[in-house]
């Protein structure tokens, strides 16, 4: 059974650094992950998406890996500025028994950067 | 202007009362899904519909129930059956069916639902 873990649930920092975010999943037979954004109370904003066959997503200062073998993916964000601070979710597309795709999610970082 | 609504923003409900989320959309997405989030955990998936007429179960479909009869609209219904429904609820669309292996899903702004 295919398990997404995000690694810390919370995570504070000073505004300027540069951080890492991390996604990890157990099957690697995945179609592609994608990165989330979510504000307090607000819906999901998909950030980057990457395909099975990519290793890098970029969108501005974001840099999304994918490493299937491994089962890893990784979020960089530069020059982290207090407007992300918000909750960050990775969620990877699988076939599902069914034979429909489904997306299985982490339980999302929450970001905190100080001014 | 594209996207997709969620109302009401927030929802109280006595127990044994049934309630309606409403989630439209106006993107022409084939599929449309429901998830439920609680706090410290992922998201996890009610029902799904790829197409107007159909739905699926998805891993915690019990106590819940929905309708696609237009393309634009996917409510879902909590019923007096759902023993713990006080959560936040999303609506989501992707514009390929869920056969598709490219379904990148577009999100609204969520319902918030407070069991009293």
């Amino acid at each position: 059974k295919q398990e997404v873990t995000q690694i810390p649930a919370a995570l504070s920092v000073p505004e300027g650094e540069n951080l890492v975010l991390n996604c990890s999943f157990t099957d690697s037979a995945i179609y592609n992950l994608q990165w989330f954004r979510q504000d307090p109370g607000k819906g999901l904003t998909s950030l980057l998406l990457i395909q099975s066959s990519q290793r890098e997503q970029t969108s501005g200062r974001l840099n999304a890996s994918l490493d299937k073998s491994s089962g890893r993916s990784t979020l960089y964000i530069a020059a982290s500025q207090p407007g992300d601070s918000a909750t960050y979710l990775c969620a990877v597309s699988l076939l599902g028994p069914d034979s429909n795709y489904q997306l299985i999610w982490g339980a999302g970082t929450k970001l905190i950067i100080k001014p | 202007d594209g996207g997709i609504t969620q109302s009401p923003k927030y929802l109280f409900r006595k127990e044994g009362q049934n309630v309606t989320l409403s989630c439209e959309q106006n993107l022409n997405h084939d599929a449309m899904y429901w998830y439920r989030q609680d706090p410290g955990q992922g998201l996890r998936l009610i029902y799904y519909s790829q197409i107007v007429n159909d739905f699926q179960k998805g891993d915690i479909a019990e106590g819940y129930s929905v309708s696609r009869e237009k393309k634009e609209s996917f409510p879902l219904t909590v019923t007096s059956a759902q023993k713990n429904p006080t959560a936040f609820y999303l609506c989501a669309s992707s514009i390929s069916p869920t056969y598709s292996s490219y379904n990148e899903q577009f999100f609204g702004p969520g319902t918030r639902l407070t069991v009293l």
